[in-house]
């Protein structure tokens, strides 16, 4: 059975300074997304990363895949309060495009 | 705006009741996907629809069911509501290269 974890679950953190959320999976996939959901909003796509070794940046925000160690991460560089959220991973099902989801982390960043 | 809508945004009702929610996806997409999302258990899938067929069942409950029409909007049935129904129920498309899913806003069901 595919199992999608992330950690942390939980992270607050000053802004300016760096940090990373690891996604991992328990089963081969090539496809990895990862979303953003604003308090009591919808979920809004980031990144789809689709092959090892895949890197994708968008502002202060870096998301890679490692298809070999099943390992995704998004790396946040000097945060900002902006991008306080919470960040969900997801994993292609056996490429049937049934997406298997992380429990997602609350990224809480504070002036 | 990722294209996709969902109604009612808001849903109050009792106990025991019916209700219905109403998605359409995003203009040429033929995949729907219908999520709970409560504060407890994260986001939850529930079943995936493409072009019409049924193509994928996640955690959904026999008191649930759905269905996408010809037009492909889709509906989601939630009967014999219990108080632990309350929750976001989102509806996403896709239909891309890569299957990248877009989230309509949801709709927030509260039961009393």
């Amino acid at each position: 059975e595919l199992k999608v974890e992330q950690n942390p679950l939980f992270l607050s953190m000053q802004e300016g300074k760096n940090y990373t959320i690891y996604c991992n999976y328990s089963t081969t996939s090539d496809r990895l997304y990862w979303y953003r959901q604003d308090p009591g909003k919808s979920l809004e796509s980031l990144f789809v990363l689709l092959s090892n070794g895949a890197v994708k940046q968008e502002g202060r925000l870096m998301a890679s895949l490692d298809t070999k160690a099943r390992l995704s991460t998004l790396h946040i560089t000097a945060a900002v309060h902006d991008l306080s959220a919470t960040y969900f991973c997801a994993v292609d099902k056996d490429s049937n495009y049934q997406l298997i989801w992380g429990a997602g982390t609350k990224l809480i960043i504070k002036p | 705006d990722s294209g996709v809508t969902q109604t009612p945004k808001h849903l109050i009702t009792a106990t025991g009741q019916r209700v219905t929610l109403r998605c359409s996806p995003r203009s040429g997409d033929l995949s729907v996907y219908w999520y709970q999302q409560s504060l407890d258990q994260g986001l939850q899938f529930l079943i995936q629809y493409y072009n019409g067929e049924e193509r994928a069942k996640g955690n959904i409950l026999e008191r649930f069911s759905a269905q996408q029409f010809p037009d492909l909007h889709s509906e989601l049935n939630l009967s014999s509501l219990e108080l632990g129904d309350s929750a976001l129920y989102f509806c996403a498309s896709s239909g891309g290269t890569y299957n990248e899913q877009f989230f309509g806003p949801g709709t927030r069901l509260t039961v009393l």
